[in-house]
């Protein structure tokens, strides 16, 4: 599968711990996205990377949250000390600028439930 | 602030008839106007786009006709079929401002 993959699918956790989310954008898309999902809603947009660097984050991404994407490559989104708020789908999505930079493909989610 | 209102938020059909979205956004700074499709409990995939160097654009059964004047693109779907039931999501830009959904049920 030359997909968005991320991992894990499923994450249960209790209030007050941290959690860790990865995605594998598709190979050589320099462009990686990362949007919350809740029932009913629309997907909203997080924060993104081009390359190793994070260019913009949302003002929904609290200093409780925190993405990396230290090689170019994988991303990993943190959420510490995580409240029953956080409880949402995580969706990852990648994008490349040699070829449409704007058509992004989505991974599968990672759905948290925080109890 | 960037914005995208979608309507209506659930829509029924009957199977074979054509069914229309709409979605009006408050900031021209994009070009890129893509549509979602999510079935239940999968990812969203792109089923079509527009760029807003052109009023509309066809695939098939499903089209997508972009006013930049009014603000506002639409998704029209013809002959329904029961397996276009899913939820479908207009979004705004390249770091996609997403509209709420519309639920479409195409019943047979």
């Amino acid at each position: 599968d030359t997909g968005v993959s991320q991992d894990p699918r499923h994450k249960i956790t209790k209030r007050g711990q941290n959690v860790t989310f990865r995605c594998d954008p598709i190979s050589e898309h320099n462009r990686l996205y990362w949007y919350r999902q809740t029932l009913g809603q629309g997907p909203e947009f997080l924060t993104y990377f081009q390359n190793e660097a994070q260019l913009e984050k949302s003002r929904l991404l609290s200093d409780r949250f925190s993405a990396e994407r230290p090689k170019g490559s994988f991303s990993t989104l943190e959420i510490q000390r995580t409240e029953q708020g956080d409880s949402a789908m995580y969706l990852c999505a990648s994008s490349s600028d040699r070829e449409d930079v704007e058509t992004q493909y989505f991974g599968p989610g990672t759905r948290l439930l925080v109890l | 602030g960037e914005n995208v209102e979608q309507h209506p938020s659930t829509l029924s059909v009957q199977e074979g008839d054509s069914a229309v979205i709409k979605c009006t956004y408050s900031d021209s700074a994009s070009n890129y106007f893509p549509w979602y499709k999510q079935e239940l409990g999968k990812r969203p995939q792109l089923i079509i786009d527009i760029r807003s160097n052109v009023g509309e654009k066809k695939d098939q059964r499903i089209a997508v006709t972009l006013n930049k004047t009014a603000k506002h693109f639409s998704l029209h779907i013809t002959e329904t079929q029961p397996e276009d039931s899913a939820v479908y999501f207009c979004a705004w830009g390249g770091k996609s401002t997403f509209g709420d959904g519309t639920t479409l049920t195409v019943k047979p």
